[in-house]
């Protein structure tokens, strides 16, 4: 049974600071996601990662994926307010045949950043 | 840019009661999924579809029951709400095949059961 573990929690931050992200699974796969959610919103996507060392970047925001460790990261530099949320990563089951299968999430990481 | 709408952003139904939840999506994606989440356990997987007729059972089926008509409408059932089906469920479509491409969400319905 596949299962995804994120840590931490709780993060919660000043501003200007930077921090990362946790996000460790149990079951081979090379496929992760990373998605954002903002209190009474839905899940917005953020980034596919698809292969051992990749690694993107939008703005504050970098995520990596290391499949031989079964680890991705998602780093924040220099946190400002407006990130404040909940961040989830979310790994693909993959059934046989290839196509995209279930994604697994982790419990998510709820973000808040102080001035 | 990929729609999925959920019928409903709040609803409270009543214990027994048959509750219908609608998700319609426009991007002509296969697959297509039902969420619940609650605070402290994340997203669980429901149902899913990778088509048209076609369901499949996730973590947590017991209770539920799912239809998929059409490629674009995959509909929820609760066939006798209880409590502990009050949540938020989110439905999700992705494209089949090899597409890499992530699950885009709906803005979700908070159920109450009473």
């Amino acid at each position: 049974e596949l299962k995804v573990e994120q840590n931490p929690l709780f993060l919660s931050m000043q501003e200007g600071k930077n921090y990362t992200i946790y996000c460790n699974y149990s079951t081979t796969s090379d496929r992760l996601y990373w998605y954002r959610q903002d209190p009474g919103k839905s899940l917005e996507s953020l980034f596919v990662l698809l292969s051992n060392g990749a690694v993107k970047q939008e703005g504050r925001l970098m995520a990596s994926l290391d499949t031989k460790a079964r680890l991705s990261t998602l780093h924040i530099t220099a946190a400002v307010h407006d990130l404040s949320a909940t961040y989830f990563c979310a790994v693909d089951m993959i059934p046989q045949g290839g196509s995209q299968g279930n994604l697994i999430f982790g419990k998510g990481t709820k973000l808040s950043v102080k001035p | 840019d990929v729609k999925v709408t959920q019928s409903s952003r709040y609803l409270v139904k009543r214990t027994g009661e048959k509750v219908f939840l609608e998700c319609v999506q426009d991007m002509d994606h296969e697959n297509m999924f039902w969420y619940r989440q609650d605070p402290g356990l994340g997203l669980r997987l429901i149902y899913f579809s990778y088509d048209v007729k076609m369901k499949e059972k996730g973590d947590i089926p017991e209770g539920y029951s799912v239809s998929r008509e059409k490629k674009e409408r995959f509909s929820l059932i609760l066939e006798s709400a209880s409590t502990n089906q009050t949540s938020m469920y989110l439905c999700a479509s992705s494209s089949g095949g090899l597409s890499n491409q992530p699950q885009h969400f709906g803005d979700g319905t908070r159920l109450s059961i009473l």
